[in-house]
């Protein structure tokens, strides 16, 4: 079945940890997007992605990374975690060939940085 | 540029009655538009999308959105609320180039029994 899958869906981790929250898409797409979204606030796009080797960073600067190794993920790094990362990120994708928008949601990764 | 405006943080209707979520957008051509809703702890879900063919759209559990290009309105409406109906819904507005959507701030509905 085509979907979008994030893991964890659920961390808490100290100050100073790496980490690295994986998305991956069955959908066969080629854009891929991240997106950080405070409780109770909206979406704010961080980091996108139109393919292979491609990545582009959002309307929101991030201290994360990310890489775009294969077309079917689009894992997104923090070096070193801290408290002001604590947030959901939502990882989505869309069709390369779609001029009309549409993105495609995964279920999130809620984080929490102590 | 474009931009979303959703008028209400907060909606509170009764189960049964009628519900009318308010955006606005801003867009020098015309856009693509879509409702999301988000239940807690869930990712994004599309209500309904405007892509240029008919004004008046239907989405997902009852849901419908009216295109209205003179008002720049693209407000959300549901018939009769239902408990399940309780969730944060976002208005969204894609860019001219296909690449990016820009999100409102977001309306929390709640339904009373």
């Amino acid at each position: 079945e085509a979907d979008i899958y994030q893991t964890p869906r659920y961390l808490v981790i100290g100050t100073g940890k790496k980490i690295t929250l994986e998305c991956s898409q069955t959908m066969g797409h080629d854009k891929m997007y991240w997106y950080q979204q405070d409780p109770g606030m909206e979406l704010h796009l961080i980091h996108y992605s139109y393919g292979v080797n491609s990545t582009e960073k959002g309307d929101l600067s991030s201290e994360s990374t990310v890489s775009r190794i294969r077309t079917e993920h689009f894992p997104l790094t923090l070096e070193s975690a801290r408290p002001s990362h604590t947030s959901q990120y939502l990882c989505a994708s869309s069709d390369l060939g779609s001029r009309r928008n549409e993105q495609f949601f995964g279920p999130g990764t809620r984080l929490t940085v102590l | 540029a474009q931009s979303v405006t959703q008028l209400d943080s907060h909606v509170s209707v009764s189960e049964g009655t009628p519900v009318l979520l308010r955006c606005n957008y801003s867009s020098s051509y015309s856009p693509s538009l879509f409702w999301y809703v988000q239940h807690p702890n869930k990712g994004l879900q599309l209500l309904l999308k405007y892509t240029s063919a008919a004004t008046l759209v239907k989405g997902i559990n009852g849901f419908e959105a009216e295109f209205k290009k003179s008002e720049t309105s693209f407000h959300l409406t549901k018939p009769s609320a239902h408990m399940s109906d309780a969730a944060e819904y976002f208005c969204v507005v894609g860019d001219v180039r296909g690449d990016k959507i820009i999100f409102g701030k977001g309306t929390r509905l709640h339904i009373l029994p």
